[in-house]
């Protein structure tokens, strides 16, 4: 069965510390590696789908990347902003299948 | 209008009572489904549905149901509510072939409440 760990559990930075989270998982054929961002009390919003071991992807402050075992999710001079919990997700394998598995997320503290 | 709308954003409801969580969606998507939230174990599926007459359970799917009414419209219910189905519920839909690297699109959620 697909499992994604997600580390930290909580992350607590001052403004402009930059630092990294971790989600690695166990997959039979990885097809595809999402990463979300979700406020308090509001929908999970896409961030980012990697793909292959290798591929990175970046986006403002964030920049993702992906091994054959785990992702990582850098932040660069964090902003009180970027507090929110990070959802990293595994597409399941095996047919046409297009679930995703979540990790329990990486909860972001940004302080000013 | 949001993309993908779910109704009613908060509910208490008694124990026993049935209750119906409506999904509706303006992405054209074929890919619907029904997430729960609690804390501290993240999100998990409950049912997916990835056409009209093509419904999926998904890894915790006793005690609840669906009913796929139309492609934009995707309904969870649950038939004898329990406390333990306190929970904030969530509702995505996902396009399908190459689009399907975008990911999901959530609603805003619905919190309920068993008491």
């Amino acid at each position: 069965e697909d499992q994604v760990t997600q580390s930290p559990e909580a992350l607590r930075l001052q403004e402009g510390e930059s630092s990294s989270l971790n989600c690695s998982y166990t997959v039979s054929g990885l097809r595809g590696l999402f990463w979300y961002r979700q406020d308090p009390g509001k929908g999970p919003e896409f961030l980012f789908t990697l793909y292959s071991a290798g591929e990175e992807k970046e986006k403002e402050r964030l920049k993702a990347t992906l091994t054959k075992k785990e992702s990582f999710l850098h932040i660069t001079a964090p902003k009180p902003e970027d507090s929110a919990t990070y959802l990293c997700a595994v597409r399941q394998s095996g047919g046409s299948n297009y679930k995703l598995t979540f990790g329990k997320g990486t909860l972001l503290t940004v302080n000013p | 209008d949001a993309d993908v709308t779910q109704t009613p954003r908060n509910r208490i409801t008694k124990t026993g009572k049935r209750i119906m969580l409506e999904c509706s969606q303006t992405k054209g998507h074929d890919r619907m489904y029904w997430y729960r939230q609690d804390p501290g174990l993240g999100l998990r599926l409950i049912y997916y549905s990835f056409d009209v007459k093509d419904i999926n359970k998904g890894e915790i799917s006793d005690g609840y149901s669906v009913s796929r009414q139309a492609q934009a419209k995707f309904s969870l219910s649950l038939e004898s509510a329990i406390p333990n189905q306190t929970a904030l519920y969530f509702c995505a839909t996902a396009p399908g072939g190459e689009l399907s690297a975008y990911g999901y699109t959530f609603g805003s959620g619905t919190r309920l409440t068993v008491v």
